[in-house]
């Protein structure tokens, strides 16, 4: 079975200051692991994904994520947070069944960016 | 126009009252999904399409049915009403359905059951 830890429901930053979502797994197979983004009433949309390639990954708007095995965690990066970036972020697991796959999601981290 | 759309955007109801929410989706994917969000719990599946054929429960289907009218269109329905379906639902696609395959979101349906 798969599951995601997001560590910190809430994050505030500083508009300019680095961006640290920290996001740990488990899977029983090699998973796949995504890093969606929501702003306010909107969609999902995908910011990354890791699929056994590179192990660091970049994303849209200057995101980057890096899959460590051994500490099991896909955290999520920015150099410097930009206003527009306060959205809630999820961290995403899926791993290979029966030839289909399903997604199991984090509980969401919500990132506030301040002026 | 969006690749993945969802009627209606919001809705009000009553307890007890059937309700479907409607999914359609240009992108000519096989798979489609239906996801429920409440605050502080992530998504969770509620069901899931290979095509029109193949309907899968997910993790909370209990409540739900679906439609699969065709292979663009998805329909979500709660036969009668109970205030903790009160979410919002969000539906999705993907192409192979591959454990390294993207969904694509849908804007959200935001259903208040009273």
């Amino acid at each position: 079975a798969q599951s995601v830890t997001q560590l910190d429901s809430h994050v505030s930053v500083s508009e300019g200051t680095p961006v640290l979502l920290r996001c740990n797994y488990s899977s029983s197979y090699s998973p796949s692991l995504f890093w969606y983004v929501q702003h306010p009433n909107k969609g999902l949309q995908l910011l990354l994904k890791y699929t056994s390639a590179a192990t660091l990954v970049k994303g849209i708007n200057g995101f980057e994520a890096e899959f460590k095995k051994s500490e099991t965690s896909f955290h999520l990066t920015k150099p410097s947070a930009h206003m527009s970036d306060a959205a809630e972020y999820f961290c995403v697991v899926s791993e290979s069944g029966s030839g289909y796959s399903t997604l199991t999601f984090g509980k969401g981290t919500m990132l506030l960016v301040s002026p | 126009d969006a690749d993945v759309t969802q009627t209606p955007r919001n809705r009000i109801t009553k307890t007890g009252k059937r309700i479907m929410l409607e999914c359609s989706q240009t992108k000519g994917h096989d798979r489609m999904y239906w996801y429920r969000q409440d605050p502080g719990l992530g998504l969770r599946l509620i069901y899931y399409s290979f095509d029109v054929k193949d309907i899968n429960k997910g993790e909370i289907s209990d409540g739900y049915s679906v439609s699969r009218q065709a292979q663009a269109k998805f329909s979500l329905s709660l036969e009668s009403a109970i205030p903790n379906q009160t979410a919002l639902y969000f539906c999705a696609t993907s192409d192979f359905g591959g454990f390294a395959d993207t969904q694509y979101f849908g804007p959200g349906t935001r259903l208040t059951v009273l």
